[in-house]
């Protein structure tokens, strides 16, 4: 069975600072990955995914991920953060199957210090 | 992108009684259409598969009775929470998944619908 795990439930990081969040995957096959990042209140906004080709994957508002099979593990990276990335952020897993859904990690929520 | 659409974006009831919620895909046409629920400070939880002109596949532990599904076309599926409680209260996300897509069979998420019963 599909599962995601995100080891860390929350990081507190300081303004400028570089952001590494963690996703481990558990799939027989190839995996397709997605982060998603929600503000509270708010639905969940597609921040970048990846389904073949090249491994380091650029997402919107300047987010990277890159795929390493080896670990099973799909890591969300942001050279330098800005207050208004504080929010709640989502790894999740996909078949690509017609009739499955994604699977979610129980998230990592991020605080940004000044 | 495609859209997906839900209805209403937010919703207060009373204890006792239904509530429907609408998930539509915009432009494009989805025989698969799934639900979730959030609770606060967790993650999405699937409750169920909804399928196009058959009967809806839940997740263990999700009462069907309780939370009705109907994908009556293509494009709208809806889920009515029957005879609400406050343990109900939640963020339900609608999510559709796009088949012509290529190569990818992307799935479309909604803004969600925030039921709190009173």
């Amino acid at each position: 069975a599909q599962s995601v795990t995100q080891p860390d439930i929350h990081i507190t990081v300081s303004e400028g600072a570089s952001l590494e969040l963690r996703c481990n995957y558990s799939y027989g096959a190839t995996p397709y990955l997605f982060w998603y990042v929600q503000s509270p209140g708010q639905g969940l906004q597609l921040l970048l995914k990846y389904f073949s080709g090249d491994t380091l994957v650029q997402g919107i508002k300047g987010f990277e991920a890159e795929f390493k099979r080896s670990q099973s593990s799909f890591n969300l990276r942001k050279p330098s953060v800005h207050w208004s990335d504080a929010a709640e952020y989502f790894c999740a897993v996909d078949s690509n199957q017609a009739g499955t859904a994604l699977i979610f990690g129980k998230g990592t929520t991020l605080s940004v210090s000044s | 992108g495609a859209v997906v659409s839900q209805h209403p974006s937010r919703v207060i009831c009373k204890s006792g009684t239904s509530v429907k919620i609408e998930c539509r895909s915009l432009d494009f046409q989805a025989t698969t259409m799934f639900w979730y629920r959030q609770f606060p400070k967790q993650s999405l939880m699937l409750m169920a598969t909804s399928n196009e002109g058959s009967k809806a596949t839940y997740e263990q532990g999700v009462e069907k009775d309780k939370f009705l599904i109907n994908h009556a076309s293509l494009t709208l599926s809806t889920l009515t929470v029957t005879s609400a409680h406050p343990e109900d209260s939640s963020f339900y996300i609608c999510s559709a998944r796009d088949q012509m897509g290529d190569p990818l069979y992307e799935q479309y998420f909604g803004p969600g619908t925030r039921l709190t019963v009173t």
